[in-house]
């Protein structure tokens, strides 16, 4: 049973141009949960969707980033006209529909993101 | 609202050494508690976990009490090794709304 995937492992991006990050949660699961790292400032909550739906995006910014959970195919967080700000590391998460308080996130390994 | 504050870092530790990160919380509802470890360049793997006020978490030496009077779930572990090396964070899930709070991490480095 393959855990959360996020591809690419790294991304390289020029200034202005578009950054497309994927995360395949786990078999069954059917909610994910999209985070940043930056240096000094921990992990940083974005926005929590499922399929075809987004439950909470208070996280994200309101310019530029936009995520997606098909009903088909993985989550897809985009970031729109790259700027060197946006370079850190974001990781996905995912549970089931049903996840108890008590229950887990499980994290896939992460994109990082650098933006030249 | 719900929020987490943990001991910031960097800590630095010679092998054998007494391990404690502070975390506090605040929190609407009876949260659930957890303690999370990143390896580097890994994510982020459940260390521990405490469903309720008094429960104490425990695993791979690490142990962590649910203390509901001083809102706290501080990370203890009595011997550390250079393994334990990594970045260390504090979580609560809140009843409400289905979501997952983090602190900032703290990083631990073991010496040898």
């Amino acid at each position: 049973n393959a855990g959360v995937m996020q591809n690419p492992r790294h991304l390289v991006r020029r200034r202005g141009q578009e950054a497309r990050l994927r995360c395949s949660p786990m078999k069954g699961h059917s909610h994910v949960y999209w985070y940043r790292q930056l240096p000094e400032e921990g992990l940083k909550f974005m926005v929590y969707l499922q399929k075809e739906n987004i439950i909470d995006e208070s996280g994200m910014p309101k310019e530029r980033f936009s995520a997606e959970f098909p009903k088909e195919g993985p989550s897809i967080l985009r970031i729109q006209q790259v700027v060197r700000g946006d370079s850190a590391a974001y990781f996905c998460a995912s549970s089931p529909p049903d996840r108890a308080t008590n229950e887990k996130l499980f994290f896939g390994s992460g994109t990082q993101l650098s933006v030249l | 609202g719900n929020s987490v504050t943990q001991m910031e870092g960097p800590v630095t530790l010679s092998e054998e050494a007494f391990l404690t990160i502070n975390c506090t919380y605040t929190a609407t509802g009876y949260p659930s508690l957890f303690w999370y470890v990143q390896y580097p360049g890994e994510g982020l793997q459940l260390l521990l976990k405490a469903t309720k006020a008094d429960d104490k978490g425990s695993n791979k030496g690490f142990e962590a009490t649910y203390r509901k009077e001083t809102t706290s779930f501080h990370l203890e572990k009595g011997s550390v090794q250079v393994s334990d090396s990594a970045v260390y964070f504090c979580a609560l899930s809140s009843n409400t709304g289905n979501q997952f709070y983090f602190g900032t991490g703290t990083s631990l480095t073991v010496i040898p």
